[in-house]
């Protein structure tokens, strides 16, 4: 199957400070990549739906200046935790979609952050 | 809004079982579902994709069926080993494209 890949994996940070986790599809252009937060035992919460070259679309409760998302192209989507909070602290985790339709769904192995 | 049900949301049973996974939805109108498998801090590994138009699909030890009438979907694992161990999950994609997810099973297999 395809690949995604997500960095970093583990990432610790001072409170104030800001946090990029880089997505990234390796052998195929993603024309839309979703971003998710896990908290510990619970499910995958969708937070955002970004299509390339075009603003991200938040879910409800998202705050987009906290949680900057940027689909510059075809296999590189970021997203930026800015003024990190310790309740911040999450596992962050994209996916990538080759086409919006029929295809599978493929996800990154996921950005542990925790903030102190 | 789609809402996914698994259920039971966990299971402990001894090496060499045969387990069935419940995975229910509220709305029938969805192009596919994924199962998928997560281990303890680690991101999902695709396990099986169904597409609407099929009702199974294999790979190995799993069985993924999918009735869309009634909104359900259901995971077997045959001859189940400690390594299965970890928390599944299922995922529809309906009109929107967006994987909606369900809390998962945490299973334990002990030898």
């Amino acid at each position: 199957g395809a690949v995604v890949s997500q960095h970093p994996s583990r990432v610790i940070c001072k409170s104030g400070t800001s946090v990029k986790i880089e997505c990234r599809s390796l052998d195929f252009q993603a024309t839309t990549m979703f971003w998710y937060r896990q908290f510990p035992k619970q499910s995958l919460m969708l937070m955002a739906t970004s299509n390339e070259g075009s603003k991200a679309t938040y879910e409800q409760g998202v705050e987009k200046d906290k949680f900057l998302i940027n689909h510059a192209s075809l296999t590189l989507s970021t997203l930026t935790v800015t003024s990190a909070h310790p309740e911040d602290s999450s596992f962050y985790i994209c996916s990538a979609i080759l086409q919006t339709g029929y295809t599978e769904a493929f996800f990154g192995q996921g950005t542990r952050l925790t903030v102190v | 809004k789609q809402e996914v049900t698994q259920i039971p949301a966990a299971l402990s049973v001894p090496e060499g079982e045969n387990l069935v996974l419940n995975c229910s939805f509220t709305d029938s109108a969805i192009y596919n579902l994924q199962w998928f498998r997560q281990d303890p801090g680690k991101g999902l590994t695709s396990l099986l994709l169904i597409q609407s138009s099929q009702r199974e699909q294999t790979s190995g030890r799993l069985n993924a069926s999918l009735d869309k009438s009634s909104g359900r979907s259901t995971l077997y694992i045959a001859a189940s080993q400690p390594g299965d161990s970890a928390t599944y999950l299922c995922a529809v994609r309906g009109g929107s494209y967006i994987p909606t997810f369900g809390r998962g099973t945490s299973l334990i297999v002990h030898p």
